[in-house]
């Protein structure tokens, strides 16, 4: 099935610094590609999305480009602030229809004043 | 503003005793869903409604039960909850199929079951 993985963390930057998360899947076709966050104790907030190759889905100061050659949805932000700390999510349709999200495991950033 | 609801934030009950947890949309979407996110996990769908429609995922343990009265509302039923049930469950809404590019899924601040 389609799937997705996400580098691991605790990734811990100082403020001001620039992030990246990666991101890559596993699909068939070219579904719509999302990162969503979670701040502690909180529900996931919608960051960005992209639904077609090329793509760049921005928010925040976070951009991500679906990229079908590498099949990757990396999440970037030049200048990280501490209130950027959070866990972030890359996430897929699972397929079939209307069956969720596929997440990956969750990065958690940590980001030092 | 529209939006996804879930009630209680905080939810505490017994091991055995049944428990509901309820969640509500403002967005008119035709399809809920109830996912379970444990401690330092990704979220994990427990199942979804599409309209009156409801779709159960395979693995999900026969002790989760949901209802959906109407639109706006579903609910999240947990007949003899055990302590491996203690989880943060999320809602989420979306107006279609995730398959089509313009959908979304929004989800509601999520309710965080303890189990004593």
């Amino acid at each position: 099935g389609d799937s997705v993985t996400q580098m691991e963390g605790p990734v811990t930057l100082s403020e001001e610094a620039f992030l990246t998360i990666n991101c890559t899947y596993t699909a068939t076709g070219y579904p719509s590609l999302f990162w969503y966050v979670q701040y502690p104790g909180e529900g996931l907030q919608l960051l960005l999305k992209a639904t077609k190759a090329d793509d760049k889905g921005s928010n925040k100061g976070f951009e991500a480009t679906y990229r079908k050659e590498t099949t990757s949805f990396h999440l970037e932000k030049g200048s990280v602030q501490v209130s950027d700390s959070a866990v972030y999510f890359c996430a897929l349709p699972s397929g079939g229809g209307a069956d969720g999200l596929t997440f990956g495991k969750g990065t958690h950033l940590i980001i030092q004043p | 503003d529209a939006m996804v609801i879930q009630n209680p934030r905080y939810q505490v009950t017994q091991f055995g005793k049944p428990v509901t947890l309820s969640c509500s949309q403002t967005l008119n979407h035709n399809v809920m869903y109830w996912y379970q996110q444990k401690s330092s996990q990704a979220p994990k769908l427990l199942f979804h409604y599409y309209d009156k429609d409801f779709n159960n995922e395979a693995d999900t343990p026969d002790n989760f039960q949901s209802r959906r009265p109407n639109t706006s509302f579903c609910f999240l039923d947990i007949r003899s909850p055990g302590l491996g049930d203690a989880a943060m469950y999320l809602c989420a809404t979306s107006l279609g199929r995730l398959a089509g590019p313009q959908e979304t899924q929004y989800f509601g601040p999520g309710t965080r079951l303890l189990v004593l």
